[in-house]
């Protein structure tokens, strides 16, 4: 069955520190995959997405993710967190293979950033 | 504005009443989606319309549930006689069309507790 498993439900690093955000996903063909973040009281933003190509895509914000078909990952990064990082971060994958936007979301996880 | 519309923003009702949900896509876009996003459930896929096709709504949780567009524009989530377990936000969501490379931008939320 399709499905995306985001391991880690609630994370804390210190603003300036990297950060990964892992996203696992169990699909029979190839993967539409997206990054969305979810901030208190807003609609779900997408920050990127992968189709084809080049495994290392770069989103908004300064995020990227990079696409692993050995390993059936899609992690998502950022080199330097900001306060305003703070949120939640659901990874998900098109169950209609690219047709549809239907999407099939993980549990997400939740964002916490230290001053 | 330019964005996905959706009201009420937040609506309590009582169970085994009838509640309609609004949503009001970007201009131009014939794709419409409804989420459901709960505690329990995470983010869920309800249906969506695209164009005049027939919708497709392989996520609607039973036969309570409903959703009718409109003209290509406005669409309405009716869930009738509430129960407890439909307390959730709801988020409908649109993009040019069905297509994964057209970018979804989803409202934010109409919020239903039901009691």
């Amino acid at each position: 069955a399709q499905s995306v498993t985001q391991p880690d439900i609630h994370i804390t690093v210190s603003e300036g520190a990297s950060l990964e955000l892992r996203c696992n996903y169990s699909y029979g063909a190839t993967p539409y995959l997206f990054w969305y973040v979810q901030s208190p009281g807003q609609g779900l933003q997408l920050l990127l997405k992968y189709f084809s190509g080049d495994t290392l895509v770069q989103g908004i914000k300064g995020f990227e993710a990079e696409f692993k078909r050995s390993q059936s990952s899609f992690n998502l990064r950022k080199p330097s967190v900001h306060c305003s990082d703070a949120a939640e971060y659901f990874c998900a994958v098109d169950s209609g293979g690219g047709a549809t936007n239907k999407l099939i979301f993980g549990t997400g996880t939740l964002l916490a950033v230290q001053p | 504005g330019a964005g996905v519309s959706q009201s009420p923003s937040n609506k309590v009702t009582e169970k085994g009443k009838d509640v309609e949900l609004r949503c009001d896509p970007i201009s131009g876009h014939t794709a419409l989606y409804w989420y459901r996003q709960s505690l329990g459930q995470g983010l869920e896929f309800l249906i969506y319309f695209q164009g005049n096709s027939a919708p497709d709504k392989s996520g609607l949780p039973s036969d309570r549930f409903s959703a009718e567009r409109t003209g290509g524009s406005v669409s309405t989530l009716t869930i009738q006689r509430t129960q407890q377990e439909d307390s959730a936000v709801y988020l409908c969501a649109s993009s040019l069309d069905s297509n994964s490379g057209n970018t979804i931008y989803f409202g934010e939320g109409s919020w239903l507790t039901v009691v």
